[in-house]
């Protein structure tokens, strides 16, 4: 399995403000996804993060809202951009090495918004 | 599109015993099944998967079973241990979903002393 890292690994933000984390991968991988899990929920595809094009957005997320970039393909960034509280949450970008449909998680990112 | 739904949402068993989670899915094309375990705090871990073409598949104390006719697949864990303790997420892929992951809603396994 590839060796994921996730930066940061928490932050507590203010309303209005945006924050970026990091997914860095130490080999290169097909794709890429940024979930999100609220507490004692299961997980939520955010979008999957495409290499040189736009991510694919799922349904209830936007670009507006979540741009996401990835330059190369052992990198990901996802911003939450002018957050609320209902932002808080634990972000995880996830990847697919490619050798089969076998997804493996970055350590997550557990943001507070005040 | 795909639905996964998982049942119990809460196990809780006897240090020793063996514990079952159980999933369906709605997507009869759906092709690759894996299973989860998330630690308090921790990210997801893959801990075994199964795909279409085999119908269990097991790794020591564990073991994933595929009925495609019943569109159903079940996480068998025998001889739990303490460490075992944590949330399980079954979830699907293939079909109309492709390569995304269609996750259920999770299990909380509690291993009683």
């Amino acid at each position: 399995s590839a060796v994921i890292s996730q930066k940061p690994s928490r932050d507590i933000c203010q309303r209005g403000t945006s924050l970026t984390i990091q997914c860095q991968v130490d080999s290169q991988v097909t794709m890429m996804f940024w979930y999100r899990q609220q507490p004692g929920q299961s997980l939520t595809l955010i979008a999957t993060a495409n290499q040189g094009s736009e991510a694919t957005y799922e349904s209830g997320f936007v670009i507006d809202k979540f741009p996401i970039s990835r330059p190369n393909l052992t990198f990901s960034t996802l911003t939450v951009s002018n957050m609320s509280p209902e932002d808080s949450s634990i972000y995880l970008c996830s990847v697919r090495t490619g050798r089969g449909n076998e997804q493996f998680f970055g350590p997550g990112t557990r943001l507070t918004v005040l | 599109g795909e639905n996964v739904e998982q049942h119990p949402s809460t196990l809780s068993v006897q240090e020793g015993d063996s514990a079952v989670i159980k999933c369906t899915y709605s997507d009869s094309a759906s092709n690759y099944f894996p299973w989860y375990k998330q630690e308090l705090g921790k990210r997801p871990q893959l801990i075994i998967d199964i795909r279409s073409n085999v119908g269990e598949k097991k790794d020591q104390r564990i073991a994933v079973t595929l009925n495609k006719t019943a569109k159903h697949f079940s996480l068998h864990i025998t001889e739990t241990q303490p460490e075992d303790s944590a949330v399980y997420f079954c979830a699907a892929s293939g079909g109309d979903s492709n390569y995304q992951l269609i996750w259920g809603a999770g299990t909380k396994l509690i291993i009683k002393p």
